[in-house]
C-alpha cells in the first residue's frame, strides 16, 4: 500500500526564519515519483516539484530546497528566509510509475508572521 | 506548462438542484482526468477517473448516481452533483494527465461549491 506522512498539521513561524516541512512516504513501487504543492487561500494547487525515485540529489529553487532521502524514504521541503506570501497548506504527494492516481499527504499549513 | 480550466471557480446553489462543474484542458488533450473533492482543512479525496470514451472510475464510497461523470471529448470532463444538499457543499478540483508530460498532474482552479 502507499501512503503519504506529513506530521505537521500547523507551522508557524516569523518572518525571515528557516521552515522545513516534513513527509515520509510509503510505497512497493521501485519506480516512483513524488511532489509538493502550494495550496494558497484561494485554492488553487501551485505544482513546486517533481522527484523521481532515481534521482536523489537534493534540489534547490531559490529560496525554496528539497531533501530526498530514500534510506528515511523523506522528501522535505525547507523554505530558507520565509516570507509572509509562503503563507499556504503545502500537500506532498506520491505517484508509482504505471499508476496516474496521487496518494496526498494530509497537507501541512504555514504560517509565516511578519 | 499544460492550462487546466475549471468552471464555475464559485457556485451557489439551492438545496435539490443540480450543478454542473466543467474542466477542460486548453493547450493538450486529456484522455484521463481526474477529480477530487476537499472538506475544509482535509486533504484531497479522489473521487474518480475519467477516462474519455468511457465510463468513470469511482472511489469507494463516492456515489456514482450522485456524483455523474462525463468525459465525452479528449479536453472537457464535467462534474455533475445531482439532487444537491448542504452536505455536498465542498471544493472540487479536477486535473487532467498530459500525453507528454505524464508524470505530471495539472490542476483546475477548484469549484467551491456552497449548497443552502
Amino acid at each position: 500500500a502507499q501512503k503519504v506522512t506529513q506530521a505537521q498539521t500547523e507551522i508557524s513561524v516569523v518572518e525571515k526564519e528557516d521552515v522545513t516541512l516534513d513527509c515520509v512516504y510509503e510505497t512497493r513501487d521501485t519506480t516512483y515519483y513524488l511532489f509538493w504543492y502550494k495550496q494558497p487561500p484561494s485554492g488553487e494547487l501551485v505544482f513546486l516539484i517533481r522527484r523521481n525515485s532515481f534521482d536523489e540529489q537534493n534540489e534547490i529553487s531559490g529560496r525554496y530546497s528539497w531533501n530526498f532521502q530514500k534510506s528515511t524514504s523523506s522528501f522535505n521541503f525547507t523554505i530558507t528566509a520565509s516570507q509572509v506570501v509562503d503563507s499556504a497548506v503545502y500537500f506532498c504527494a506520491l505517484r508509482g510509475y504505471s499508476n496516474y492516481q496521487l496518494i496526498w499527504g494530509a497537507g501541512t499549513k504555514l504560517i509565516i508572521k511578519p | 506548462g499544460a492550462v487546466v480550466s475549471q468552471h464555475p471557480s464559485r457556485v451557489i446553489c439551492k438545496s435539490g438542484t443540480s450543478v454542473k462543474i466543467e474542466c477542460r484542458s486548453l493547450d493538450f488533450q486529456a484522455t484521463t482526468m481526474f477529480w477530487y473533492r476537499q472538506f475544509p482543512k482535509q486533504s484531497l479525496m479522489l473521487m474518480a477517473t475519467s477516462n474519455e470514451g468511457s465510463k468513470a472510475t469511482y472511489e469507494q464510497g463516492v456515489e456514482k448516481d450522485k456524483f455523474l461523470i462525463n468525459h465525452a471529448s479528449l479536453t472537457l470532463s464535467t462534474l455533475t452533483v445531482t439532487s444537491a444538499h448542504p452536505e455536498d457543499s465542498s471544493f472540487y478540483i479536477c486535473s487532467a494527465r498530459h500525453p507528454q508530460y505524464n508524470t505530471e498532474a495539472f490542476f483546475g482552479q477548484g469549484t467551491r461549491l456552497t449548497v443552502v
